[in-house]
């Protein structure tokens, strides 16, 4: 079975400043790891994915994701906080290509970014 | 351009009346899957489809029906809908592979009462 943490369902920062969203996860399989941001009354949109490879993952805009095995763990961060990160992020897993079950998400972290 | 459709994006019913949200996507994707969002429990799976004519259980598909005729669409019905229904229906496709991640449609806000 495949899990998510998601540490802090609500992350208030100020704008300029380091954005850090945590998410841990659990498989029995090696992991492919995504996070997803949703924007209000919107749809959720793929920030980035580690599957295999690279452990730091680059996606859109300017945010990036390490995965540590020994931590289990895929924190999300961006080095500067802008108002329009301001949304829900959700980190999800799969076990890997089986083709048999679909995402797991966590329960979404909130982020404010204050002016 | 490349998307998932739902329709609709709102829908208030009343308790017992069958109803059906539509999906549909344009990019020939092999797997769908219906989640639904609720506060605090993020994004959880209703049913997902491999192909057409194969689906499966996700991990709350009880008062949910779904069917998959034909590649591009793969509506989710609720036969006789309850209030604990009432939530926020996402419809995403994938291309084969878990690797290429879902593309996600823009929401059907249910409120059943």
């Amino acid at each position: 079975a495949q899990s998510v943490t998601q540490l802090g369902s609500h992350v208030s920062v100020s704008e300029g400043a380091l954005v850090l969203l945590r998410c841990n996860y659990s498989s029995s399989v090696p992991p492919y790891l995504f996070w997803y941001v949703q924007y209000p009354n919107q749809g959720l949109q793929l920030l980035l994915k580690y599957t295999t490879g690279a452990t730091l993952v680059k996606g859109i805009n300017g945010f990036e994701a390490e995965f540590k095995k020994s931590e289990t763990s895929f924190h999300l961060t961006k080095p500067s906080a802008h108002m329009s990160d301001a949304a829900e992020y959700f980190c999800a897993v799969s076990e890997g290509d089986t083709g048999r079950r679909a995402l797991t998400f966590g329960s979404g972290t909130r982020l404010q970014v204050q002016p | 351009e490349a998307q998932v459709t739902q329709n609709p994006r709102y829908l208030i019913t009343v308790t017992g009346k069958k109803l059906t949200v539509t999906c549909s996507q344009n990019m020939n994707h092999e797997y769908m899957s219906w989640y639904r969002q609720d506060p605090g429990l993020g994004l959880r799976q209703i049913y997902y489809s491999m192909n057409v004519e194969v689906t499966d259980k996700g991990d709350v598909p009880e008062g949910y029906k779904v069917s998959r005729k034909e590649k591009r669409n793969f509506p989710l019905i609720l036969e006789s809908p309850s209030p604990n229904q009432t939530s926020l229906y996402f419809c995403a496709s994938r291309a084969q592979g878990q690797a290429s991640g879902y593309t996600f449609g823009s929401g059907t806000r249910l409120t059943v009462v």
